[in-house]
This record gives structure tokens, sequence and C-alpha cells, in this order.
């Protein structure tokens, strides 16, 4: 596609509900990455994929977030069991290069999360 | 662990004005640069990076930011604003080899006509 595109843009979810925000990134790109940008903050990074191989989800804050890039193209984000100090803006980003490290992330419009 | 930090976090200027945002990063290693911007209702869009050569950066726009190693810092410049630069912006830096980016808490920009 032309840019990263993220679903849904908006998304409100019961404290305790499961929520999943997906991710497609541009056709080709190999790396993948996941922040998630609080009220008033800069983005915080969750986790990166390198095709379908999660190579650093040191950012997860807790075992309620899982991801997965089965085929090394489109992401899911899930969350389970949510609590309202997730709500935020969830931001994906992709690059072309193996290891991202010299070339530009892209970045979609971010799925906002309220938990209520 | 790395941070980055941003000094002013509301500026107001009107058209016209010079201007200039602070960016700090703590990191002792080799490190790339950028300034991302984020227009209302849009997307990080890159501004420029740094990644080696020349400290003195342009980017898209008019904007260009100054490496100084010693002082750690890469600070966002533009000589005259226009009020279609009210956006957010963002420093970050990448040192890893994943490309894993560290951002600052971001600069609201406020431009009068």
């Amino acid at each position: 596609g032309a840019g990263v595109s993220q679903s849904p843009r908006y998304k409100v979810a019961k404290r305790g509900q499961d929520v999943a925000l997906r991710c497609d990134p541009i056709s080709g790109h190999v790396s993948l990455f996941w922040y998630q940008q609080a009220l008033g903050q800069g983005p915080e990074f969750l986790t990166y994929f390198q095709n379908e191989a999660q190579l650093d989800k040191s950012g997860l804050p807790s075992d309620r977030f899982f991801a997965e890039r089965p085929e090394g193209s489109v992401s899911t984000l899930k969350i389970q069991r949510t609590q309202q100090e997730d709500s935020a803006v969830y931001l994906c980003a992709s690059s072309f290069d193996r290891g991202g490290y010299n070339t530009e992330a892209f970045f979609g419009q971010g799925t906002r999360l309220t938990v209520v | 662990a790395q941070s980055v930090s941003q000094h002013n976090h509301h500026v107001i200027l009107s058209e016209a004005a010079s201007l200039e945002l602070g960016c700090n990063y703590s990191y002792g290693g080799t490190v790339n640069l950028f300034w991302y911007v984020q227009y209302p209702g849009q997307h990080l869009q890159l501004l420029l990076k740094y990644f080696s050569g020349d400290p003195l950066v342009k980017g898209i726009k008019g904007f260009e930011a100054e490496f100084i190693k010693s002082k750690f810092s890469f600070n966002l410049r533009k000589p005259s604003v226009q009020w279609s630069d009210t956006a957010e912006y963002f420093c970050a830096v990448s040192s890893s080899n994943t490309g894993k980016l560290i951002f600052g808490q971001g600069t609201t920009l406020q431009v009068k006509p």
C-alpha cells in the first residue's frame, strides 16, 4: 500500500476486555515496530519484528501485551484484560532495511485506545 | 539507559519568527538522530536525520538541525516559520542495530498568523 495502515483508528474498551490492533506495513518492508504514546508524551518502544521474527519485546509493559506477525507482513498487537493505564495511542512503523538501522521508519496514524 | 530530552514543551511564535527547538540525548556511543513532525490529525513524518558526515543537516520545508557531539545535542532550526508549521515536533535517537527509536516528549509549536 501507499503507507502504513492501522485499524481501527479508535477503540473504546471496557476495563477487562481484550483488544486487537492491526497494522498493515508498507509492502516489502522487513522491519516493523510498535510504539505506545501516552497523552502529552513521546512514543515509547514496545516491540520489534524482522519479518516474522519478534527480535525485541523489551518494551512490552506486561504479559497482558502480545504481538505477532505470523507471515512477515500484517502485525497484530493484542492487549488482554485491558486496564485504564493502557489508554494511549498505539503506533505502528515499518522500514525497508533488514536491520532498520540506516533507513527511515514510516509511521501509521495510530489507534487511539480508550479504556473505560 | 538512553534518553532524549526536549527542553521546550510548548512554543508560541508569530509568523516569520525564527525557531530553535532544543534536543539533548544521553548515550555515549554512536547514534543516529532524527526529528519527526506530527501535523494535526496526521501521522508522524520524518523532517530530517543525521547518520554521519556533515553535522549540519537539512530537511524538508526549510528545516535544519546541527549535531554537536560534545554537547550531545541535535537542535532543530528554521529561519522563518509559517502558520503551516504548527505541529508537534519530536526528537529521536537510534543506536541499536534494529532501528528502535527513543523519543523525546515532544514540543508543541503554535505559529500565530
